[in-house]
C-alpha cells in the first residue's frame, strides 16, 4: 500500500520564476492538506483540497494555488517566487470524516529559491 | 488563534536516560492535542494524539504524554530513549470536526540528540 507520494524531491529556482510540485495521496483517501516547513520551523498550514476545491486555507498570499484532481492527486502552483519561498513543501492526506484525525505526511519537496 | 509552543530548541539526552519534551498550547475549544517526529530527510510520522478520555495515551516506539489542562500542556515523555530516537519532534494543535482534521498549527519543533 503506497504511502502519500511527492515529486519532485528537490528542485532549485531563480526569484520571480514559478513552480508545480505534485502529490499522490495515501490510498482511500480523498482529502489532500498542503504544508510550507521553513528551515528550523514547523510546518505552517497553506491549504486543504476535497472534492477538487479549495476547502480551507492558511495565511498565504495568492501566489500560492493549488488544484486537485478527480484522482484525488494534487499540485501546489507558487508564482513569482521570492527567496522566502524556500522551504520543504509538505504534503498530507487524510480520509473526509475520519474522527481520528489522523494526516499521513510525504517526505517533501525541497524548493531552494535563489 | 490557536498556538503551539516548544520551549526547548535542542535536547541532548544519553542513550538510556528518561526523556520528557515540553508543549505548550493556546486553543479556544477541547483541544485535538498530536506528537509527530520527523527524522532527517524524512516526512512527518505521528506519535500519539489526544482527543479525550484518558489523559494519559500511549503512543507508538514507546512513548506516551498526559495532558493537563490545568497548564494547557501536552508533554510527551519515554523512559528510556535509544540511539534511533534522534530526530525532531513536533506538537501540533488542530480542530477536527465531522469532516476530519482540517489544520493543524505546529509548535516550532524540539531536536533531540542522542549520545552514547
Amino acid at each position: 500500500d503506497a504511502g502519500v507520494t511527492q515529486s519532485p524531491t528537490h528542485l532549485i529556482k531563480t526569484r520571480g520564476q514559478q513552480v508545480t510540485l505534485r502529490c499522490s495521496p495515501k490510498s482511500g483517501h480523498d482529502t489532500v492538506s498542503w504544508y510550507q516547513q521553513a528551515l528550523g520551523q514547523g510546518p505552517q498550514f497553506i491549504f486543504q483540497y476535497y472534492e477538487e476545491e479549495e476547502r480551507q486555507r492558511g495565511n498565504f498570499p495568492d501566489r500560492f494555488s493549488g488544484h486537485q484532481f478527480p484522482n484525488y492527486s494534487s499540485e501546489l502552483n507558487v508564482n513569482a517566487l521570492l527567496l522566502g519561498d524556500s522551504a520543504l513543501y509538505l504534503c498530507a492526506s487524510s480520509l473526509t470524516g475520519d474522527s481520528t484525525g489522523e494526516l499521513f505526511f510525504g517526505e517533501g519537496s525541497r524548493l531552494t529559491v535563489l | 488563534a490557536q498556538s503551539v509552543t516548544q520551549p526547548d530548541i535542542h535536547i541532548t539526552v544519553s542513550e538510556g536516560a528518561s526523556l520528557e519534551l515540553r508543549c505548550n498550547y493556546s486553543y479556544g475549544a477541547t483541544p485535538y492535542l498530536f506528537w509527530y517526529v520527523q527524522s532527517p530527510g524524512q516526512g512527518l510520522q505521528l506519535l500519539l494524539k489526544y482527543f479525550s478520555g484518558d489523559t494519559l495515551v500511549q503512543g507508538i516506539k514507546g512513548f506516551e504524554a498526559e495532558f493537563k489542562r490545568s497548564q494547557s500542556s501536552f508533554n510527551l515523555r519515554k523512559p528510556s530513549v535509544h540511539w534511533s530516537d534522534a530526530a525532531e519532534y513536533f506538537c501540533a494543535v488542530g480542530p477536527i470536526s465531522n469532516f476530519g482534521n482540517e489544520k493543524l498549527t505546529f509548535g516550532t519543533g524540539t531536536r533531540l540528540t542522542i549520545i552514547p
